[in-house]
């Protein structure tokens, strides 16, 4: 089955603290995107991925990094988290420019 | 810069009636549009889109949506309303400069049907 998945669903973790967000697909798309959902903000872009080592940041990159080693995988990292991060995250994935396919979503709190 | 509007945070309409949930966009070139739906706790479903060609498009689950260039709209639309229809609906546009190797998808911010028995 053609998927996209995400680790944790999710997560409840402490400011500062490190945390990795994994994400995962099986249909060999080049580009990847990560997102996260706010209440009356719809789904902003953090960072994309055009293929393996490119990386290129979103509208709201601060305080994230990403890393594109392999094709299948797309990690989203926080390094430091901080209670402003909280929020519902996406992973996506899409061939070139065509219609993106997206993960279940990962709920991260911050306290 | 590309923007999308979705002028209503809500839809009402009862079951069996048609429905329409707005969309409007900027961007600077010929867009690709784009309409996706999130039921509670899931992802983002694809639900259709606009590349080039016909203005009307057709999609998923008996939704439709219009393209109309002058007035900078990608209104979604459905015949007849299911109860089962009831979700968060996105529309989202690819900025045009994909083809320079630079791209965005901007969404907007949503708008919640709810559609009433």
């Amino acid at each position: 089955e053609a998927q996209v998945t995400q680790n944790p669903r999710y997560l409840i973790t402490v400011t500062g603290k490190k945390l990795t967000v994994t994400c995962s697909q099986n249909m060999n798309h080049e580009y990847m995107s990560w997102y996260r959902q706010d209440p009356g903000l719809g789904l902003r872009q953090i960072y994309y991925s055009m293929n393996v080592e490119v990386t290129d940041k979103g509208d709201v990159p601060e305080g994230y990094k990403v890393s594109r080693k392999e094709k299948r995988n797309f990690p989203l990292i926080l390094e430091s988290p901080s209670p402003n991060q909280t929020s519902l995250y996406f992973c996506a994935s899409s061939r070139g420019g065509d219609t993106q396919y997206f993960g279940p979503g990962t709920r991260l709190t911050v306290l | 810069a590309q923007s999308v509007a979705q002028p209503e945070d809500q839809v009402n309409v009862a079951e069996g009636n048609p429905l329409t949930v707005k969309c409007t966009y900027s961007v600077s070139g010929n867009p690709y549009l784009f309409w996706y739906v999130q039921y509670p706790n899931r992802g983002l479903q694809f639900l259709l889109k606009y590349i080039t060609g016909d203005n009307l498009v057709k999609g998923s689950y008996g939704f439709e949506a219009e393209f109309n260039k002058s007035q900078t709209s990608f209104h979604l639309k459905k015949p007849s309303a299911l109860v089962s229809d009831s979700a968060l609906y996105f529309c989202a546009v690819r900025d045009p400069g994909w083809d320079s190797g630079y791209s965005t998808l901007t969404f907007g911010k949503g708008t919640m049907l709810l559609v009433s028995p």
